[in-house]
């Protein structure tokens, strides 16, 4: 069974714009991870912050993390069309790691 | 570097058919494999991981089975399909230790299609 949830369930902006993805999710966590899926292919890994961690940054990518509310996001600075994908968060507690159904990206140039 | 290869891309089998997708995993020793199905716009469901040689863990009950003879070869296998095992398989490694501690890295999928 899925942990967690994004929302929205599928996002369209124009390039340049930002794009805010939201994960909630049910129980404790050891950490969440982001993954990004271009349509038909593997997921590629894109943050992993841990449960005692806030805030991390990786280029135009910025993840947030509140564990009282059990939710994180996913901000995208500045989008291009190359980020249109899906966008799936991740998490682990103890050895069981589940995946949301993800957030479909679409940038229009 | 590190590189995954999963194959075929793509696989059309009619029911009752036997199933075998492989997976391998070059550059590193004693990954964490992974074998995921993903439904058409949905997440991932992960069917079973493997820490070592011949240790396979099995998250769901189904109809399919996973063996690890080689550190580096995964493979997904069934007897018998049925209509239900059609999706996108997806097969994933990561670094050893506690699972889900490091970045998983995935395969390109296989699409399956049963008839």
């Amino acid at each position: 069974s899925q942990q967690g949830e994004e929302d929205p369930q599928a996002l369209s902006i124009q390039e340049g714009e930002n794009a805010t993805m939201n994960c909630s999710y049910k129980t404790s966590i050891n950490n969440l991870q982001w993954y990004r899926q271009n349509s038909g292919r593997g997921l590629v890994h894109l943050i992993l912050i841990r449960s005692n961690e806030r805030e991390k940054h990786s280029g135009r990518l910025r993840v947030t993390l509140d564990t009282s509310k059990k939710s994180s996001s996913l901000l995208i600075t500045a989008s291009r069309a190359a980020d249109t994908a899906s966008y799936f968060c991740a998490t682990l507690n103890n050895n069981d790691m589940r995946f949301g159904a993800g957030t479909r990206l679409t940038v229009k140039p | 570097s590190q590189t995954i290869h999963q194959w075929p891309a793509t696989l059309v089998q009619p029911v009752g058919s036997p199933l075998s997708l492989e997976c391998t995993v070059e550059g590193t020793s004693n990954p964490n494999l992974y074998w995921y199905r993903q439904a058409a716009g949905r997440g991932l469901q992960l069917l079973f991981y493997s820490v070592g040689i011949g240790q396979i863990s099995s998250e769901v009950p189904q109809n399919l089975s996973a063996s690890r003879p080689q550190d580096r070869q995964f493979i997904l296998s069934s007897k018998k399909l049925l209509l239900s095992d059609s999706g996108f398989y997806l097969c994933a490694w990561s670094e050893w230790g506690r699972a889900g501690n490091q970045p998983q890295h995935f395969g390109d999928g296989t699409r399956l299609s049963i008839l």
